[in-house]
């Protein structure tokens, strides 16, 4: 079936540092998106990107979409100690109507202040 | 507006009992999913109800199911629980599901089986 692998697992920064996180699909996906987590807390929506390319920014958060649709990342310039969570990736199964996310195994964000 | 209730959000079993959790999503969403994420395994998707009918299934035994009703509040069940069930049940509602719609998820409810 559809798996979506995401890296690293974990990633331990300095306050100031950047910070990025890889996720790559074993299918074409019809869209990607991202979800932040907090500790204790539940997945948040972050952004969704859909054409191939696609480069979306967030204030200090770039998203990016693969030329194929089977990869993307996220990236955090100078990281604070309120980006601490775990970053999912989530694409999105089919092409139809479809609520079926696969999620990527996330990426822990931990930062030093 | 309100955000995607799951009630109730602890709950300890025992093996072999069963249990029932709900979810009330956003006003006006029609696609209600439900995500099991544990340390190991990250988010697994179950199932993703629209209108009443199931539209989509994960990988897991009949031991899950779920449903949903005319108003959209959907609620799943686990029957002769295991030990691996404790887990963190999430559920996620969005307009009509699809390609263009965020999910929103709940807080979630906490399974623990002893």
């Amino acid at each position: 079936g559809q798996q979506v692998m995401q890296i690293p697992q974990y990633q331990h920064v300095q306050e100031g540092e950047d910070f990025t996180t890889y996720c790559n699909s074993s299918t074409t996906l019809s869209n990607i998106q991202w979800y932040k987590q907090r500790p204790g807390g539940h997945p948040v929506f972050l952004i969704q990107l859909v054409k191939s390319g696609e480069v979306k920014k967030q204030k200090r958060l770039t998203f990016q979409f693969g030329e194929a649709k089977k990869n993307s990342s996220l990236h955090i310039t100078a990281t604070q100690t309120t980006d601490v969570g775990t970053y999912f990736c989530a694409g999105l199964n089919g092409w139809g109507n479809t609520g079926k996310l696969i999620f990527g195994q996330g990426t822990t964000l931990q930062v030093k202040p | 507006k309100a955000g995607v209730t799951q009630t109730p959000r602890y709950l300890i079993k025992t093996r072999g009992q069963q249990v029932t959790l709900s979810c009330s999503p956003i006003s006006g969403h029609r696609s209600v999913s439900w995500y099991q994420q544990t340390p190991g395994q990250g988010l697994q998707f179950l199932f993703e109800y629209f209108s009443e009918t199931q539209r989509n299934k994960g990988n897991f035994p009949g031991r899950f199911s779920g449903r949903q009703f005319s108003n959209s509040r959907s609620e799943m069940n686990v029957s002769t629980l295991e030990l691996g069930d404790s887990a963190l049940y999430l559920c996620a509602s969005s307009l009509v599901g699809g390609r263009y719609t965020e999910a929103f998820f709940g807080q979630g409810t906490r399974l623990t089986v002893v």
